[in-house]
């Protein structure tokens, strides 16, 4: 089982509709949670960051995070064209020295 | 704005040949690290560096080496050239004292050998 694992994309949303993006890890003392997106050929740009239980709102972005269930997620609401990308799910704990563990990563398409 | 800085962008060197990627960035992050990365592949952490004089290798097994003799400054060198050392190397940095911060990753450099 890998540390931190992302649904299988790719996933394809109409323009203007939620997208969806799903992440668990494995390390139950995993304390800070984060979210990047990465165009093709570009490298990840941090987009989120979450660090305690529920949800946390910036613009058409959403991070909800339940450490019971070892579970973050990611919601884009109104999706754009211009979301289409990969989306990379981050997880840091002490156990691996507060470096990050990356998922496989999440594609994304908009369509308009 | 790019506060971390990689050079060059691209580059094409034949085999054999001793080359050295540069990263720099301007924020006084302690942690800085390289990873390789595959065209539509995950992230692979090959070095990783928590300070000046420390450094430590990743998860991927990796011929380059790496020095951290400034805090600003991170490059990765490899002694010899293969064309399985062709792939996109991102160097990245992110605040110490604790895990709470993300990455800030560089642009970059797409290396091919041949």
């Amino acid at each position: 089982q890998k540390e931190v694992e992302q649904n299988s994309g790719p996933l394809s949303v109409p323009e203007g509709a939620i997208a969806s993006l799903n992440c668990t890890y494995s390390d139950r003392v995993s304390q800070s949670f984060f979210w990047y997106r990465q165009y093709s050929g570009k490298s990840p740009e941090l987009i989120m960051s979450i660090y305690s239980n529920g949800d946390k709102e910036d613009g058409r972005f959403t991070a909800q995070l339940n450490k019971a269930s070892q579970y973050v997620s990611l919601l884009i609401r109104d999706s754009q064209p211009s979301d289409s990308a990969t989306y990379l799910c981050a997880v840091t704990s002490r156990t691996n020295a507060g470096k990050s563990t990356f998922g496989d990563g999440t594609t994304l398409t908009v369509k308009p | 704005e790019a506060d971390i800085y990689q050079t060059p962008r691209y580059l094409v060197i034949g085999t054999g040949k001793k080359i050295t990627l540069e990263c720099s960035q301007t924020m006084g992050h302690d942690k800085m690290y390289w990873y390789q990365q595959d065209p539509g592949m995950e992230l692979h952490l090959i070095h990783y560096s928590y300070g000046v004089n420390s450094t430590e290798k990743g998860d991927l097994s990796s011929e380059s080496t790496v020095s951290r003799i400034r805090t600003e400054h991170f490059p990765l060198t490899l002694e010899s050239a293969r064309p399985s050392h062709t792939s996109q190397y991102l160097c990245a940095s992110s605040e110490g004292g604790g895990s709470n911060y993300g990455y800030t990753f560089g642009s970059g450099t797409r290396l091919t050998v041949v």
